[in-house]
């Protein structure tokens, strides 16, 4: 596709139960990341795959959350056993890293995002 | 990580040209400054990228002075739907394993 897709765009859900966020990066795009946004807030780093890499977990809240990246594609953002602090919109984004040991040079491109509602 | 600073909230009004300035004191040698823009039940769309000096695009200008401890966003005469929350970022990996912070919000009026 011509940009990165998330699903579901809306995702309510009841207290205690287990959810599955779903990304597709942009073809080719070698970095993934997923990112959470409550309302009127920023975005918080959750996860970052790179390549073959081991992801960088650093940013996940709780054991409760996981990620996985299948294939070096598809991405899935599982939160376990939700809780309403969960509520949030989540977002991905896919991007080239940077090259010549200049960090941050990736341009990330965005998904809409998937609005998670824990009630 | 650098860390940075830019103002909560600012207004403009419609064909004005409207500046942003975000502090990172601690950036590193190697750090890219990398500005988004962010409309509601959206997500950050890449405005512009800079190392260094002046960088411009179709959409916007950054300057950077030589010690690189700020950057400027410059947006020439803004139109209403500018209105948005832009944020700064600097570096590490892809310049994203940092809390993006709240950003600011840009207010065009007509």
């Amino acid at each position: 596709g011509a940009g990165v897709s998330q699903s579901p765009s809306n995702k309510v859900t009841e207290k205690g139960k287990d959810v599955e966020l779903r990304c597709d990066p942009i073809s080719g795009h070698t970095a993934l990341y997923w990112y959470r946004q409550s309302l009127g807030q920023g975005l918080e780093f959750l996860i970052y795959f790179q390549g073959n890499s081991a992801p960088d977990k650093s940013g996940l809240p709780s054991d409760r959350f996981s990620a996985e990246r299948t294939g070096g594609s598809v991405s899935t953002l599982t939160i376990q056993r939700t809780q309403q602090e969960d509520s949030a919109v989540y977002l991905c984004a896919s991007g080239h890293p940077g090259t010549g040991g200049r960090r941050g040079s990736t341009e990330a491109f965005f998904g809409q995002g998937t609005r998670l509602t824990v009630v | 990580l650098a860390k940075t600073t830019q103002p909560i909230s600012m207004d403009s009004y419609e064909g004005q040209e409207v500046n942003i300035t975000c502090s990172h004191n601690n950036i590193a040698t190697n750090d890219y400054i990398t500005w988004y823009q962010q409309f509601p039940s959206q997500g950050p769309r890449f405005i512009i990228q800079g190392y260094k000096t002046k960088v411009t695009n179709e959409v916007a200008s950054l300057f950077i002075p030589a010690d690189r401890k700020s950057s400027t966003l410059s947006l020439p005469r803004v139109s209403l739907s500018d209105t948005a929350v832009y944020y700064c970022l600097v570096g590490d990996t892809g310049g994203f394993k940092t809390i993006f912070g709240a950003g600011t919000r840009l207010f065009v009026k007509a």
